[in-house]
């Protein structure tokens, strides 16, 4: 219950193109969901979060789109760069807690030129 | 700013060996998180603090022990290395919220790579 399922593990798009990457959760105590965008030889650094009273948050080519009711939630790459290609996590943390968040496994992204 | 740091970058320990992971954080964040990442199983919490002098568990803290005795710094330990113990290690910190200016974000250090022959 406390798993944050992503998929796919692996993409590549076209320059241009719309990168999909999706997230499922078991646990409806999960309030907050961000995504997480990893460059090789980098730590992760915050790109978007979403809480769920919202089903849509949108900065600039990153939306991010929350489900509540089917525990999903996608991130959608508008224009896809090459710039953007990285390692992209979802996560989820708990109602009031430390933010101890649980990662999806991770979507390596890469967009051609 | 120099954000989150972690030291040493690499380190090859041998079975058996004992070592270290040290991280310091300029942020005066409350909280701070060791995790590892291992392909395919992306990041998991070892162990994490709340405030300078706590520790608790995460989702994998067997064969690591922790230890923040000042809020900017979070130690690593590796007692008796184990060749499952090859990952890299990722220090972040957050803020707790308590003074307003909370956003959930975690900031993350550019991690240590550990290998255990």
């Amino acid at each position: 219950q406390q798993q944050v399922k992503q998929s796919p593990q692996s993409l590549i798009v076209q320059k241009g193109g719309i990168s999909i990457i999706n997230c499922a959760y078991e646990n409806t105590a999960f309030d907050y969901f961000p995504w997480y965008q990893q460059f090789p030889g980098k730590g992760p650094a915050l790109l978007i979060a979403i809480r769920p009273d919202v089903s849509e948050k949108k900065e600039g080519r990153f939306t991010i789109s929350f489900n509540k009711s089917a525990k999903q939630f996608s991130l959608h790459i508008m224009d896809s760069q090459p710039g953007d290609s990285a390692t992209y996590f979802c996560a989820a943390s708990l109602k009031g807690g430390t933010y101890k968040y649980i990662f999806g496994t991770g979507t390596r992204l890469k967009v051609l030129a | 700013n120099a954000g989150v740091t972690q030291t040493p970058k690499f380190r090859v320990l041998k079975t058996g060996q004992s070592m270290t992971l040290l991280c310091a954080q300029d942020m005066n964040h409350e909280y701070m998180y060791w995790y590892r990442q291992d392909p395919g199983m992306g990041l998991r919490l070892i162990h994490y603090s709340v405030g300078e002098g706590t520790t608790a568990k995460g989702e994998v803290p067997d064969g690591y022990n922790v230890s923040r005795l000042k809020k900017q710094n979070f130690l690593l330990g590796l007692e008796s290395a184990a060749p499952s113990q090859t990952s890299v290690y990722f220090c972040a910190s957050s803020s707790s919220g308590t003074s307003g200016t909370f956003t959930g974000e975690l900031f993350f250090g550019e991690g240590s790579r550990l290998t255990v022959l």
